[in-house]
């Protein structure tokens, strides 16, 4: 099975701050990745799919990036909105979802 | 506008058996597989598996082999999901989720159900 893991699993940012959470996978994805966001007592959003497709709808401030093993999502400028859990998906072979990362007011 | 709505929250003994419903509307059924992912309280999410609404193909994550089973009803446009021989860490909430496509469970998902809660308690 493929592992995922995300860094850090928790961070605490400002509102206009540029955020950025790495995604890694224990094997090669190609760019068979998602991220998601997600609220509490809400179900995930996709934001972005294949690594860096921005899901539509989605703001431009969301950005997907990497392939292989290594992926990241940046937020070029927090909006309140964007205070959420973070996951990142695999979808190489078969589904596994990162850990999540929370983003929460500093 | 596409939806998936859910059926309401259960309750379940361990040992028993539940079965989620998610009815999808506002796309053709056919056209989008549905997967069921669950998320245990405070926890991340789990992948459980996959069904092709197209032909009824279906993939379950390894760790619920024999105890979880996907169907669907393409003339009500509804996917369910069973899960058997509850325990008490099946206690989650249990959500289906449209796929990006219909043929492959390794895939991403655009919309996603509003969740239904089980719990698992004697």
């Amino acid at each position: 099975d493929i592992q995922m893991t995300q860094s850090p699993s928790t961070l605490s940012a400002s509102v206009g701050d540029r955020v950025t959470i790495t995604c890694r996978a224990s094997q090669s994805i190609s760019s068979w990745l998602a991220w998601y966001q997600q609220k509490p007592g809400k179900a995930p959003k996709l934001l972005i799919y294949k690594a860096s497709s921005l899901e539509s709808g989605v703001p431009s401030r969301f950005s997907g990036s990497g392939s292989g093993t290594e992926f990241t999502l940046t937020i070029s400028s927090l909006q309140p909105d964007d205070f959420a859990t973070y996951y990142c998906q695999q979808y190489n072979s078969w589904v596994t979802f990162g850990p999540g990362t929370k983003v929460d007011i500093k | 506008q596409v939806q998936l709505v859910q059926s309401g929250a259960e309750v379940k003994k361990p040992g028993a058996s539940v079965k989620v419903s998610c009815k999808a509307s506002g796309y053709t059924f056919t056209s989008y597989g549905i997967s069921w992912v669950r998320q245990a309280p405070g926890q991340g999410l789990e992948w459980m598996g996959w069904i092709s609404t197209y032909n009824g193909n279906t993939n379950y994550a390894q760790k619920l082999q024999g105890r979880v089973t996907m169907t669907t009803d393409t003339s009500t446009s509804t996917a369910y999901m069973e899960l058997r021989s509850l325990r008490s860490d099946d206690t989650a909430v249990y959500y289906c989720a449209r796929d990006l496509t219909v043929d492959t469970a390794m895939v991403a998902f655009d919309y996603w159900g509003q969740g239904t809660l089980v719990t698992v308690s004697s």
